[in-house]
């Protein structure tokens, strides 16, 4: 079974517009970390922001957003105000505390961003 | 910055080669991972290393091996290439608590067996 599901495979908007990408996890684990990366063309996957499992606050960073809710499995992230150079690939991933050499990655959130 | 540095961004080589992917790291990082990325299925660990000469089988081993002589590089070696190993491949690090610290990513090297 999928331990992190991104349903949206493709998504696209239009500049200016704002977009929420969705990330469902599952895990036995009550201590975990959630994970947001963000692909651009040139490949390389840069880190966006780690939550842990006992944290839900909501956090912002700009026009960047995150809503963890336990209740619902789910680590969504925001784009506000969408740019052009916010088109990439999204990837969300697990890590459990007690198998911390592995992350599960979804399977990526592909964002075109049109002027 | 940690810098994780593979050796080619893009790579065609022929079916039946023995083929090497390098991965560098420069931050003295434990962990290190080799994934392979393909449209659809995300990001699939292939092999991780967590100490000089420790290596671990991830989830898609087959075909593949790896080396870490050195702690920090870390070498992909299909030993003999195949078209179904056409694929991105992303090599990562991480400290020893790589769930709470997270990778470090290269730029990937993209193969093509032809």
């Amino acid at each position: 079974a999928q331990k992190v599901t991104q349903a949206q495979t493709e998504i696209s908007v239009v500049e200016k517009e704002d977009v929420t990408l969705d990330c469902v996890y599952e895990t036995r684990d009550t201590t975990y970390y959630l994970f947001w990366y963000k692909q651009p063309p040139s490949g390389e996957l840069v880190f966006l922001i780690r939550r842990n499992s006992f944290d839900e606050q909501n956090e912002i960073s700009g026009r960047y957003s995150w809503n963890f809710q336990k209740s619902t499995s789910s680590f969504n992230f925001t784009i506000t105000a969408s740019q052009v150079v916010d088109s990439a690939v999204y990837f969300c991933a697990l890590s459990e505390k007690y198998n911390f050499n592995k992350f599960y990655f979804g399977s990526g959130t592909k964002l075109n961003v049109k002027p | 910055d940690v810098k994780v540095t593979q050796s080619s961004r893009y790579l065609v080589k022929r079916t039946g080669e023995k083929v090497f992917l390098e991965c560098v790291q420069d931050m003295d990082h434990e962990n290190m991972f080799w994934y392979r990325q393909d449209p659809g299925l995300g990001l699939r660990l292939i092999y991780f290393s967590y100490d000089v000469k420790m290596k671990e089988k991830g989830d898609i081993p087959e075909g593949y091996s790896v080396s870490r002589e050195k702690k920090e590089r870390f070498s992909l070696i299909l030993e003999s290439a195949s078209t179904n190993q056409t694929s991105m491949y992303l090599c990562a690090s991480s400290l020893r608590q790589g769930a709470y610290y997270g990778y470090t990513f290269g730029s990937g090297t993209r193969l093509t067996v032809v």
